[in-house]
């Protein structure tokens, strides 16, 4: 079975710009949850979707946000990109996010440079 | 709130040493999970092993053992005899369902750098 998927793997902005990532989860996956890793700040909650819903919400300002599709893939854009925005964006799928089936599979991340 | 601390930043060892990673971990729920995963340089996270809250007993799975007790919120990974590929970052996580959602939302420590020298 094919593990998540993301694209790009590397993008490279200017301050202003806006930018949009894909993630496609394993097979069958239904949530999805996006995450940014920073060497200062670590690995931080993003959002999560189910079922083309966004189920839960960390604490990122309105520039971020996401979407997801009857197909389960989903998408962030960051609009008005900062450079403190650069950072590894890591895209999740777990079957349903519930009790019995919420471990998250980790795609390998597309790696965001804000210039 | 949630919160995961891994007090140990940087661990280094030689090959073929035991190793134990340790994680601390708060919450005010009484049902929650907990999850050790490595990210090598390639930046992926791969999950390694889940625990739930009602489920205290330990496990060795190989050369890798979990030491989960409750009462000093505790979840322990310890690595036995130690081989240079692994050599990553490991991350202890922490699921709760705070706020009646769902479990989707992952708590991470900061991260434990493991280094084996040959």
């Amino acid at each position: 079975k094919a593990g998540v998927t993301q694209t790009p793997r590397y993008l490279i902005k200017t301050r202003g710009q806006q930018v949009t990532l894909s993630c496609s989860p394993i097979s069958g996956h239904r949530s999805v949850s996006w995450y940014q890793q920073t060497p200062g700040q670590g690995l931080q909650f993003l959002f999560e979707y189910f079922s083309e819903t966004q189920r839960n919400k960390g604490n990122f300002p309105g520039r971020f946000s996401g979407r997801q599709f009857s197909n389960s893939r989903s998408e962030m854009n960051v609009s008005t990109l900062e450079l403190g925005d650069s950072a590894l964006y890591l895209c999740a799928s777990s079957l349903a996010g519930t009790s019995g089936s919420l471990t998250q599979y980790f795609g390998p991340g597309t790696r965001l440079l804000v210039l | 709130a949630q919160k995961v601390t891994q007090a140990q930043t940087e661990i280094s060892v030689v090959e073929k040493e035991d190793v134990t990673l340790d994680c601390v971990y708060e919450t005010r729920d009484t049902t929650y999970y907990l999850f050790w995963y490595k990210q090598p340089p390639s930046g992926e996270l791969v999950f390694l092993i889940r625990r739930n809250s009602f489920d205290e007993q330990n496990e060795i799975s190989g050369r890798y053992s979990w030491n989960f007790q409750k009462s000093t919120s505790s979840f322990n990974f310890t690595i036995t005899a130690s081989q240079v590929v692994d050599s990553a970052v490991y991350f202890c996580a922490l699921a709760t369902n705070a706020g009646g959602t769902s479990y989707g939302k992952l708590t991470f420590g900061q991260g434990t750098i493991l280094t084996v020298h040959p």
